[in-house]
């Protein structure tokens, strides 16, 4: 157990859908990332936030956004849902003495149909 | 364009025999690398990094990795497999300054066959 929590477990939803994903990071970690991984594209990172600011964006969709909030959980919207957003979505969380460690939470898996 | 490459999409070793899971990067600076280990239906799992210094890092499980910086490489090693060895072994780089982001290879099956 890497200590990051992720809900929901599942989710399927409808084109055209929007949906939210949340991840709390491990106690103490100021940086949460997301990353979507599917088949056909492997594992994508989408974007960085660091104590509430976002640092770093890949390679995020415009109908996705993302915040972290001040007790530093983050939430990924994901809007107009498409068949190919269905994928796995991750959350990590990496420590303030070794930001470049990541500790990855179990995963969402989104289904559109 | 930076990058990441594994070769091998799985890797078939014996029970007992050594193991050896490759990686090539395409990133200017010196990067910082990591392996990280994906069981069924789990999240990643944080095996090793590089950073700087020793070329040969131990990591998790007895797993090791060796950076090569004329090949640009960070080949994964354990000098004898267990069956539950058996995952998708994920490569990944950060370049050390200017960004934030992160760079997975595409990932390697690795079966161990008892």
């Amino acid at each position: 157990d890497s200590g990051v929590t992720q809900t929901p477990k599942h989710l399927i939803t409808a084109t055209g859908q929007r949906v939210t994903l949340r991840c709390s990071p491990r106690s103490g970690d100021l940086s949460v990332y997301w990353y979507q991984q599917s088949l056909d594209q492997g594992l994508q990172f989408l974007i960085q936030y660091y104590n509430g600011e976002e640092r770093a964006k890949g390679n995020i969709l415009e109908r996705f956004s993302a915040q972290q909030f001040p007790d530093l959980h983050s939430e990924l919207n994901l809007s107009s849902l498409e068949l190919g957003d269905s994928a796995l979505y991750f959350c990590a969380s990496s420590p303030r003495d070794r930001e470049e460690t990541q500790y990855f939470g179990p995963g969402t898996r989104l289904l559109v149909l | 364009a930076q990058s990441v490459a594994q070769p091998e999409d799985q890797v078939n070793v014996a029970e007992g025999n050594p193991l050896t899971v490759k990686c090539t990067y395409s990133v200017s600076g010196n990067p910082y690398l990591f392996w990280y280990v994906q069981y069924p239906n789990r999240g990643l799992q944080f095996l090793l990094k590089y950073i700087t210094g020793d070329n040969l890092v131990k990591g998790s499980y007895g797993f090791e990795a060796e950076f090569n910086k004329s090949q640009t490489s960070f080949h994964l090693k354990k000098p004898s497999a267990l069956v539950s060895d058996s995952a998708l072994y994920f490569c990944a780089v950060r370049p050390s300054s200017g960004t934030y982001k992160y760079i997975f290879g595409t990932g390697t099956r690795l079966k161990v066959l008892a």
